[in-house]
């Protein structure tokens, strides 16, 4: 089915550790991104990318890392795992027509606790 | 810059009554709006998207937003709302024009009661 792929869908890290959360999407789509989602906080961005080779920080960038290397996959990659990153975090693509983004499809989530 | 404001973070309805959720919006250029809808433990899912065509926009399960330019408003409403309308509710504003980067509201915690 196309869409939007996150995996894992959960995970536990221990402080100081690093890992990747994979993003992959089949749609041909220009622009991707990621967020995270706390309670009460709504969603935040993360890191965005408007085309394979393109990345750009979004509102909340430190800590995290992210490549664009195909136009189907954009990973997040936690350098050093801290509690305050516990959170649900989204992948979202949105193909872009005449300047205007036509809806963005996201992931299921990948809920991280980091302990 | 671009901002949007939703005016409720809950509203409580009954089943069957009308169900409003308000979004106003800032921005210096034509934006495109969208409402998604989050149920619990899920991902979020379009509802409707307003992208400069007609003013009034249809979604889907019954929901609808008009594009009010002078209020710079953007409201969701249903003319009856079912128990499974139980959820979160996020108003969405991008620029046209270069920026893709959308600008969620907070969201509106939508509940409804038997």
């Amino acid at each position: 089915n196309a869409g939007v792929t996150q995996t894992p869908k959960f995970q536990v890290l221990k402080t100081g550790q690093s890992m990747t959360l994979q993003c992959a999407q089949d749609m041909n789509h220009e622009y991707m991104s990621w967020y995270r989602q706390d309670p009460g906080m709504g969603l935040r961005l993360i890191h965005y990318s408007v085309g394979a080779g393109i990345t750009d920080q979004g509102e909340v960038p430190n800590g995290y890392n992210v490549s664009r290397s195909t136009t189907e996959d954009f990973p997040l990659r936690l350098l050093s795992a801290a509690p305050s990153q516990t959170s649900v975090y989204f992948c979202a693509s949105s193909y872009v027509d005449r300047g205007r983004p036509y809806g963005y499809t996201f992931g299921s989530g990948t809920r991280l606790t980091v302990v | 810059a671009q901002s949007v404001t939703q005016l409720d973070s809950h509203v409580s309805v009954s089943e069957g009554t009308p169900v409003l959720l308000r979004c106003n919006y800032s921005s210096s250029y034509s934006p495109s709006l969208f409402w998604y809808v989050q149920h619990p433990n899920k991902g979020l899912q379009l509802l409707l998207k307003y992208t400069s065509a007609a003013t009034l926009v249809k979604g889907i399960n019954g929901f609808e937003a008009e594009f009010k330019k002078s209020e710079t408003s953007f409201h969701l409403t249903k003319p009856s709302a079912h128990m499974s309308d139980a959820a979160e509710y996020f108003c969405v504003v991008t620029l046209s024009g270069g920026s893709y980067i959308p600008t969620f509201g907070r969201g509106t915690s939508l509940i409804v009661h038997p």
